[in-house]
């Protein structure tokens, strides 16, 4: 049981490039999330995926989008890299429908993206 | 604009000892408090997850609590060891998973 996991850990773009940040999940989750921490700023919502064929934005959508493959996997695209979007990436699941443990997010270990 | 707040942002104590964390919040919407546990250059680690119905929830030496009247949660940790040292980081979260709000965390470090 992996968990959430994230690829790639590290990756350094160049201004203009893009990206796809990989998330899957192995249990069961209904609900997906993206999220960017940054140095002062805290963990900030991007976009999250309440259920498999639903994404919403978050606080902080902007130059992202986001798909939600299947049950198991959510994708995080930079279409067009900028230096702004420098930041870890954490992906996270919960189990969401009914339960006392509803809504408590389980993160991936992160990915560290420099923009250049 | 909704906010999460925690107090202190940092905090340096003896092993051994009993210490609180805070976690202040504005949105009386709150449904679920949880409390993390983020290690340097790693990803968040969930500690506890207290639901407003039950105020309080207990996890070993961690203990944490949620008024919602007064907007606040505390995490006490119970004879604080070298490797609790971390960031300990709160979330309040809706029962629309649309918002989830982070505090910017305390930063804990244990001295042996």
């Amino acid at each position: 049981n992996a968990g959430v996991t994230q690829t790639p850990k590290f990756q350094v773009l160049k201004t203009g490039q893009s990206m796809t940040l990989q998330c899957a999940q192995d249990m069961n989750h209904n609900s997906m999330y993206w999220y960017r921490q940054d140095p002062g700023m805290g963990l900030r919502l991007i976009y999250y995926s309440a259920s498999e064929g639903t994404t919403d934005k978050g606080e902080v959508p902007n130059g992202y989008n986001v798909s939600r493959l299947n049950k198991r996997e959510f994708s995080l695209r930079l279409e067009s890299a900028a230096p702004s979007q420098t930041s870890v990436y954490f992906c996270a699941s919960s189990r969401t429908g009914g339960g006392w443990s509803s809504y408590e997010q389980y993160f991936g270990p992160g990915t560290r993206l420099t923009v250049t | 604009k909704q906010e999460v707040t925690q107090i202190p942002a940092a905090l340096s104590v003896p092993e051994g000892e009993n210490l609180v964390l805070n976690c202040s919040f504005t949105d009386s919407a709150i449904y679920n408090l949880q409390w993390f546990r983020q290690d340097p250059g790693k990803g968040l680690t969930s500690l506890l997850l207290i639901q407003s119905s039950q105020r309080e929830q207990t996890s070993g030496r961690l203990n944490a609590s949620l008024d919602k009247s007064s907007g606040r949660s505390t995490l006490y940790i119970a004879a604080s060891q070298p490797g609790d040292s971390a960031t300990y980081l709160c979330a309040g979260m809706r029962s629309s998973a649309s918002k989830i709000i982070f505090g910017s965390g305390t930063r804990l470090s244990i001295r042996p």
